[in-house]
């Protein structure tokens, strides 16, 4: 049963810094791995997607990268900005054709200006 | 980009009363919708997975006699609370997978904060 962990949990950092979420899942056989962000009391903005054949995704100032025989995936946040602060949440999806969304329990991210 | 909406954003009723929530595919059509629901500081909880035309499918410990689910056509899904107690208080998230290039990617609704008095 796949199973998605993130960590930290919660993260608190000066405006500017750059910073790196970490997501890990047990099952390595993926279709596909997704970051978001969830702002408090919305819903989901999809951040990055990376294909099971893919090692990393850029856009803008986030990076995302994906290990899938060590079942890590890491989200790379450059000279992060106040407006970074949001929950973010990685979710798998699994191969085959149970194709759901395995979600992780976010990190909720705090950047101080 | 693909949009997904949800009507209302929030709801406030009484205990015993049914709600339901709209979820439409505003630029695309959605073969596939999911509910999904969040409580606090918690993640996302998939509750079922619809397809245009046909029953939906619940997840296991979701009551589909309390949880109604129609997908009448390729842009709306509603999710009927039926008799809701304060328990069922919580952020509702739909979301929805498009054909052939944005079959691969789910796109979600804004959320509908339900809160049962």
């Amino acid at each position: 049963k796949q199973e998605v962990t993130q960590i930290p949990a919660a993260l608190s950092v000066p405006e500017g810094e750059n910073l790196v979420l970490n997501c890990s899942f047990t099952d390595s056989a993926i279709y596909n791995l997704q970051w978001f962000r969830q702002d408090p009391g919305k819903g989901l903005t999809s951040l990055l997607l990376i294909q099971s054949s893919q090692r990393e995704q850029t856009s803008g100032r986030l990076n995302a990268s994906l290990d899938k025989s060590s079942g890590r995936s890491t989200l790379y946040i450059a000279a992060s900005q106040p407006g970074d602060s949001a929950t973010y949440l990685c979710a798998v999806r699994n191969a085959g054709n149970n194709r759901k969304l395995i979600w992780g329990l976010g990190t909720s991210l705090a950047v101080n200006p | 980009g693909a949009v997904v909406s949800q009507h209302p954003s929030w709801v406030i009723c009484k205990s015993g009363t049914s709600v339901k929530i709209e979820c439409r595919s505003l630029d695309f059509q959605a073969t596939t919708m999911f509910w999904y629901r969040q409580f606090p500081k918690q993640s996302l909880m998939l509750m079922a997975t619809s397809n245009e035309g046909s029953k939906a499918t619940y997840e296991q410990g979701v009551e589909k006699d309390k949880f109604l689910i129609n997908h009448a056509s390729l842009t709306l899904s509603t999710l009927t609370v039926t008799s809701a107690h304060p328990e069922d208080s919580s952020f509702y998230i739909c979301s929805a997978r498009g054909t052939g290039l944005l079959t691969d990617t789910q796109y979600f609704g804004p959320g509908t904060r339900l809160t049962v008095l």
